[in-house]
């Protein structure tokens, strides 16, 4: 069972360098997130979309652009990358009524020089 | 202040102790509540939600208390296999918005 898989699961990129973190689940899910996680910081939220169609900012969603390109799929872009967005980058997915716990993906370890 | 805090820990522990972490929220309207673990360099993976009633799945208990704005969970007889980051995750009211907190590390020791 594939669940939610990220691509790529490792990237050095260049300060300036554009690139899109890719996000694919599995579970027929609506929602979709993408989370940073940095040390001592926890897990923050950057943008989400609660269905096919809409996105919505999260807590930290300066730097970033998103796509939900359908159902399956939720992409993450740096246009143009800094240092400060070195960080373990997770997709997350939920769906169902009531209570909704998050799937989450390996993760994505992106290093900005 | 953070909407979410935990020691981070590390609380160390021998194998068959009985330890528990606690987590306080600041957003009073707050709706439902999770624990996930985390391994080391891995993704977060769902422990147990918390009910307003206090749950229980096998040695681990999870209590809310929505008067104090605090949660719990009691890890009974640790095993080495426990040893990981416990994270405190409450949710908006419509389920979307997850605010985690920082995690509480917890080593068992042989």
């Amino acid at each position: 069972n594939a669940g939610v898989t990220q691509t790529p699961k490792f990237q050095v990129l260049k300060t300036g360098q554009s690139m899109t973190l890719q996000c694919a689940q599995d579970m027929n899910h609506n929602s979709m997130y993408w989370y940073r996680q940095d040390p001592g910081m926890g897990l923050r939220l950057i943008y989400y979309s609660a269905s096919e169609g809409t996105t919505d900012k999260g807590e930290v969603p300066n730097g970033y652009n998103v796509s939900r390109l359908n159902k399956r799929e939720f992409s993450l872009r740096l246009e143009s990358a800094a240092p400060s967005q070195t960080s373990v980058y997770f997709c997350a997915s939920s769906g169902g009524q009531g209570i909704k716990p998050q799937h989450f993906g390996d993760g994505t370890r992106l290093s900005i020089l | 202040r953070k909407e979410v805090e935990q020691d981070p820990g590390p609380f160390n522990v021998p194998e068959g102790a009985t330890v528990a972490f606690n987590c306080t929220y600041s957003n009073s309207a707050s709706q439902s509540f999770f624990w996930y673990r985390q391994d080391c360099r891995k993704e977060p993976k769902l422990l147990m939600s918390v009910y307003s009633s206090g749950n229980e799945d096998g040695r681990f208990t999870a209590q809310l208390n929505r008067a104090s704005q605090y949660i719990s969970l009691l890890i009974r007889d640790s095993k080495l296999s426990d040893s990981a980051t416990y994270l405190c995750v409450v949710s908006d009211n419509a389920g979307n918005m997850l605010t985690f907190g920082g995690g509480t590390r917890l080593m068992v020791k042989p």
